[in-house]
């Protein structure tokens, strides 16, 4: 069975500051990794995906997130968020049947 | 391209009526699936396909149906309304025979039970 844990629900940060959204996870199969974002009142959108390859995976809108197997982590990074990144984040880790298990989301928000 | 279309946007029940969220892709992805998300615990699958004709349960399937009769369309029942059911309902459709791992998420169906 698969799980994500998001050990934070609000990260609270200023604009131009770095940040990092941390993400843990548990899976019996392959390793797929995912970070979706979700804007006020809006779908979810994929920010970035780890399937194999460099651990290190650059995503849209400047985020990244390193792929650590040996600490089972997929953590999110900006080094410089903008006010428009407030948003909700969630972690996910593919299952079997193309199935995804989701974080509880770890709330952004950025402040001037 | 439209992605995956949800509607209505919204909906507001009555306890014990019955209902059908429809979901539509033009992407021709064999996979869908229906989400709910409700506050402080992130989406989960409450029923999926991996083709025309095949469904499976999810996490939280009680009280809904689903059926695939076309790639397209992936709509789910309501079968009795209940307060608990008050969510956010989003559907997702992907392709990872493609390699198209990942779903792509429609704009959501906001349902409230009263």
């Amino acid at each position: 069975a698969q799980s994500v844990t998001q050990l934070d629900s609000q990260v609270p940060v200023f604009e131009e500051a770095p940040v990092e959204l941390r993400c843990n996870y548990s899976s019996s199969v392959s390793v797929y990794l995912f970070w979706y974002v979700q804007y006020p009142n809006q779908g979810l959108q994929l920010l970035l995906k780890y399937l194999s390859g460099s651990t290190l995976v650059k995503g849209i809108n400047g985020f990244e997130a390193e792929f650590n197997k040996s600490q089972t982590s997929f953590h999110l990074r900006k080094p410089s968020v903008h006010i428009s990144d407030t948003a909700e984040y969630f972690c996910a880790v593919k299952g079997g049947g193309n199935k995804l298990t989701f974080g509880t989301g770890t709330q952004l928000k950025v402040e001037l | 391209n439209a992605g995956v279309t949800q509607t209505p946007k919204f909906q507001v029940l009555k306890t014990g009526q019955s209902m059908t969220l429809q979901c539509a892709q033009d992407m021709n992805h064999e996979y869908m699936s229906w989400y709910r998300q409700d506050p402080g615990m992130g989406l989960r699958l409450i029923h999926y396909s991996v083709g025309a004709g095949i469904t499976d349960q999810g996490e939280v399937p009680n009280g809904y149906n689903v059926s695939r009769s076309t790639t397209e369309d992936f709509p789910l029942r309501l079968l009795s309304a209940a307060p608990s059911q008050t969510s956010v309902y989003f559907c997702a459709s992907s392709n990872p025979e493609r390699g198209g791992y990942g779903y792509t998420f429609g704009s959501g169906t906001r349902l409230t039970v009263v």
